[in-house]
């Protein structure tokens, strides 16, 4: 089975400031990894997504994750964010087409 | 291309009520996916089908919800009756049959049972 650790509940930052969303996995076998984003009253959004081949990942709004496979983990960063980046942010796990296993989600929060 | 529709977007019921939510996939994806988040906590599947065939219906909760999916095209999740519990976040997916997953999200339905 597969399971997702998010650590942070919360993370506040300052705008133009970096920030980075801690993601750990749990997977006896080899696994795709997702991030998705919610933005106020919206639904989920793709980010960016691990498949296969280089272990950074780029994804949509300036967003990047790097999969680390001896660390398990799927951390997913921003040089620089913007007020517009508040949201909540969830990491997941699946194996093919099978469910995808959420962690408990990361409010970021940006203030001027 | 249209995205993943849900329908009602919010619905507040009594307990023992009964409610029916609806989801559009993605034309052209086989694969549909119910999710759920009661507040507070994570988000968690609840059933998948493959056309209009259950594959894997591990996350429902009990035989209070009832999914179809006749003809392999939109989704329906049946809630009856409906207890308190069951208040959250109903949110749908689809998928392309491909090699790789990558689910694509409804709006959710907020059900909120009073």
């Amino acid at each position: 089975a597969q399971s997702v650790t998010q650590l942070d509940s919360q993370v506040p930052v300052f705008e133009e400031a970096p920030v980075e969303l801690r993601c750990n996995y749990s997977s006896s076998v080899s696994v795709y990894l997702f991030w998705y984003v919610q933005y106020p009253n919206q639904g989920l959004q793709l980010l960016l997504k691990y498949l296969s081949g280089s272990t950074l990942v780029k994804g949509i709004n300036g967003f990047e994750a790097e999969f680390n496979k001896s660390q398990t983990s799927f951390h997913l960063r921003k040089p620089s964010v913007h007020i517009s980046d508040t949201a909540e942010y969830f990491c997941a796990v699946s194996r093919g087409f099978q469910k995808l296993v959420f962690g408990t989600g990361t409010r970021l929060l940006v203030s001027p | 291309e249209a995205g993943v529709t849900q329908f009602p977007s919010h619905s507040v019921i009594e307990k023992g009520q009964t409610v029916t939510l609806r989801c559009d996939p993605i034309s052209g994806h086989d694969n549909l996916y119910w999710y759920r988040r009661v507040m507070g906590k994570e988000i968690k599947f609840l059933l998948h089908f493959v056309k209009e065939s259950k594959q894997d219906e591990s996350g429902m909760p009990n035989n209070r919800f009832l999914a179809e999916r006749t003809g392999g095209t939109y989704s329906t999740l049946k809630v009856q009756p409906a207890e308190l519990e069951d208040s959250g976040v109903y949110f749908c997916a689809s998928s392309q049959a491909q090699h790789t997953n990558t689910q694509y999200f409804g709006p959710g339905t907020r059900l909120t049972v009073l």
